[in-house]
């Protein structure tokens, strides 16, 4: 299945929640920083969120900042997306990914990329 | 935060060389990384820190930067070569990673 497994997409109405898993395998999760990273159908890639690898940072996209929280759980090696207030434009697969070098504090460039789970938002 | 512009479509013939490029304001203080992207797959990356290559990848690949402007070079390019090409940076003064529009390579 690959080191980065996403769980949880589906259908929800408008302003409805949904919470997105990514389960890890295959490294030491603790030492990474992530992102959750969406692609529209048909459209280009959009960063999302991302949270170092300690959690005591977390960065948003302006287009989710407010609405969406990222988290992690070192002790069981899994990331969530706890989406809120859903929008029809929040309509895109969305893909859990590593970022390159352990043990940093803000972003780099990433290396592994989960396969995504389709969050569709319609009425 | 900052915009990176990429060409929408860059074509080219077998065996001759693509140049990709991107734009933007962040270029000349960030690192830029190049993800390729082929139809159903997830990103790959190809090249990232400006010019660094994973383990993997072709040395026909490579990465430039000058000024605002960085490049993304692919050498005797394939058939197997066609696909979406994004750059991307982390923008340390907004804390947030960027992507470029991305770029569909065609080869002819």
């Amino acid at each position: 299945q690959g080191p980065l497994v996403e769980s949880g997409g589906g259908v929800v109405q408008p302003g409805r929640s949904l919470s997105l898993l990514c389960s890890t395998s295959g490294f030491t999760f603790s030492r990474y920083a992530m992102h959750w990273v969406r692609q529209a159908p048909g459209m280009g890639l959009e960063w999302v969120a991302f949270i170092s690898y300690d959690g005591r940072n977390e960065y948003y996209a302006d287009s989710v900042k407010g609405r969406f929280t990222i988290s992690r759980d070192n002790s069981k090696n899994t990331l969530t997306l706890q989406m809120n207030s859903l929008r029809v434009e929040d309509t895109a697969v969305y893909h859990c990914a590593r970022d390159h070098i352990p043990y940093i504090a803000t972003g780099g460039t990433i290396d592994y990329w989960g396969r995504g789970t389709l969050v569709t938002v319609s009425s | 935060s900052s915009v990176l512009v990429q060409p929408p479509s860059v074509s080219v013939a077998p065996g001759k060389t693509a140049r990709i490029t991107c734009e933007g304001d962040s270029i000349g203080g960030e690192r830029v990384h190049w993800y390729q992207q082929k139809p159903g797959q997830v990103p790959v990356l190809v090249i990232y820190y400006d010019g660094d290559r994973p383990s993997g990848i072709p040395e026909r690949f490579s990465g430039s930067k000058s000024g605002n402007t960085a490049t993304l070079t692919i050498n005797w390019v394939e058939a197997g070569d066609e696909a979406d090409y994004y750059c991307q940076v982390w923008d340390s003064s907004s804390d947030h990673v960027v992507f470029g529009g991305g770029t569909k390579l065609t080869v002819l």
